[in-house]
């Protein structure tokens, strides 16, 4: 069974700094590419990164600079930096499985407020 | 990036109705078009891939249609379960990206 788990969301004031994990089991995790794709409350859905199993990135222009996403294929995780944080940072941010996304975590609020 | 627009935006329907959800892409996307239903407080569920494609488990109500720029969701005859937010997605570009959603809504 495909199982997500992400952890290291929580409350950082603007400008700080927090990085994410995601932990993968039940499928061959080097094998796809891994997504972070993060809801606005009450918004829609943006994917901010992924990163395929070779190591290839792509972030979206919001975040482009300020946040990195990174993996290790020999503890099955992928990751992201998010550095110099604002308000507009604040969502729910999902790991998910493949770039068409039938796993998904159940997500890590982060909030950026002081 | 390639820009999805979704409409309606919110559609106010009723048990057993027929609804059809419409997704444009700012350029031809081939046949790389998923769509997605997510409810209050859970992650999105993949419902169909591939423009057309039903993912294991999901119900023969929902279909979807379309090619190059413009893709269709349909549902046949709505059910209780089926009031969420859907979003079609496209994975033609290095960076996925969503429509920005479409509420059904009880009448």
């Amino acid at each position: 069974e495909v199982q997500l788990l992400e952890s290291g969301g929580g409350l950082v004031q603007p400008g700080g700094s927090l990085r994410l994990s995601c932990a993968a089991s039940g499928f061959i995790f080097s094998s796809f590419t891994m997504n972070w794709v993060r809801q606005t409350p009450g918004k829609g859905l943006e994917c901010v990164s992924s990163i395929s199993g070779s190591g290839s990135t792509h972030y979206a222009e919001s975040v482009k600079g300020r946040f990195t996403i990174s993996r290790d294929n020999s503890k099955n995780m992928v990751f992201l930096q998010m550095n110099s944080l604002r308000a507009e940072d604040t969502a729910v941010y999902f790991c998910a499985k493949d770039r068409s996304s039938a796993h998904w975590g159940q997500g890590t609020l982060v909030t950026v407020s002081s | 990036d390639i820009q999805l627009t979704q409409s309606p935006s919110s559609l106010s329907t009723s048990v057993g109705d027929r609804v059809t959800i419409t997704c444009r892409a700012s350029q031809p996307i081939s046949k790389y078009l998923n769509w997605y239903q997510q409810k209050p407080g859970k992650a999105p569920k993949l419902l169909i891939y591939a423009v057309s494609s039903l993912q294991s488990g999901v119900p023969l109500r929902f279909s979807g249609s379309g090619s190059g720029t413009d893709f269709n969701f349909t549902i046949s005859s709505l059910q209780p379960e089926d009031f969420a937010i859907y979003y079609c997605q496209q994975t033609y570009s290095s960076l996925i990206t969503f429509g920005q959603g479409t509420r059904l809504e009880i009448k």
